[in-house]
């Protein structure tokens, strides 16, 4: 069973400062997406990471991909209160076969003054 | 036109009622997708279409019947609904279908917000 853990679950953080949202699978996968849900709201879709070593930046956000650890990172440089959101990695089944997205469990992300 | 979109936004409905969510897309994308997303939990696939026709169903209760029009329409007809069905019901679409392109990547509409009284 395809497992994607997103740690930590709830952030809070300071304007200004940085730090980094992890999102680990256990499958076999390189093709991992980024989306943000603002609250009440549907899923906005951030970054496609689709290779090993996939780097992308946009704004503040820049998103990695290690397939070798099975592991992605959303880093955030220097956050502003407009981040506040719930972050959601998600995870090809099957390499996209299926089109089953697995997403993890979300990071709430709160940007305090 | 670059979006996904939903109507209605929002829905009471009994248990005996019926009803049904409508999704739309005119961005040409051969795949559409319904999700249902309970509070503060990650959406859920519940149904795929690829070019039409259902390929994907995650074992839905037959209460939810999507159905698939043409390739810019998507429903999802309710009937007899459980109280714990209430949640967000999301649309998504995508350019190919699953396994027909390079990546996955989903578009999301504004989602329908359902209670069951």
């Amino acid at each position: 069973e395809l497992k994607v853990e997103q740690n930590p679950l709830f952030l809070s953080m300071q304007e200004g400062k940085n730090y980094t949202i992890y999102c680990n699978y256990s499958t076999t996968s390189d093709r991992l997406y980024w989306y943000r849900q603002d609250p009440g709201k549907s899923l906005e879709s951030l970054f496609v990471l689709l290779s090993n070593g996939a780097v992308k930046q946009e704004g503040r956000l820049m998103a990695s991909l290690d397939t070798k650890a099975r592991l992605s990172t959303l880093h955030i440089t220097a956050a502003v209160h407009d981040l506040s959101a719930t972050y959601f990695c998600a995870v090809d089944l099957y390499g996209g076969s299926q089109g089953n997205l697995i997403f993890g469990k979300g990071t709430k992300l709160s940007v305090k003054p | 036109d670059t979006e996904v979109t939903q109507t209605p936004k929002h829905l009471v409905m009994g248990m005996t009622n019926k009803k049904s969510l409508k999704c739309e897309q005119h961005m040409g994308h051969r795949a559409m997708y319904w999700y249902k997303q309970k509070a503060k939990k990650p959406p859920e696939l519940m149904f795929v279409y690829s070019y039409e026709k259902l390929s994907i169903n995650e074992s839905v209760p037959s209460r939810f019947s999507p159905e698939c029009p043409n390739s810019s329409l998507l429903n999802l007809h309710l009937h007899a609904l459980q109280p714990e069905d209430s949640a967000l019901y999301l649309c998504a679409s995508s350019q190919k279908p699953p396994g027909q392109g390079m990546y996955n990547e989903q578009f999301f509409g504004p989602g329908t917000r359902l209670t069951v009284l």
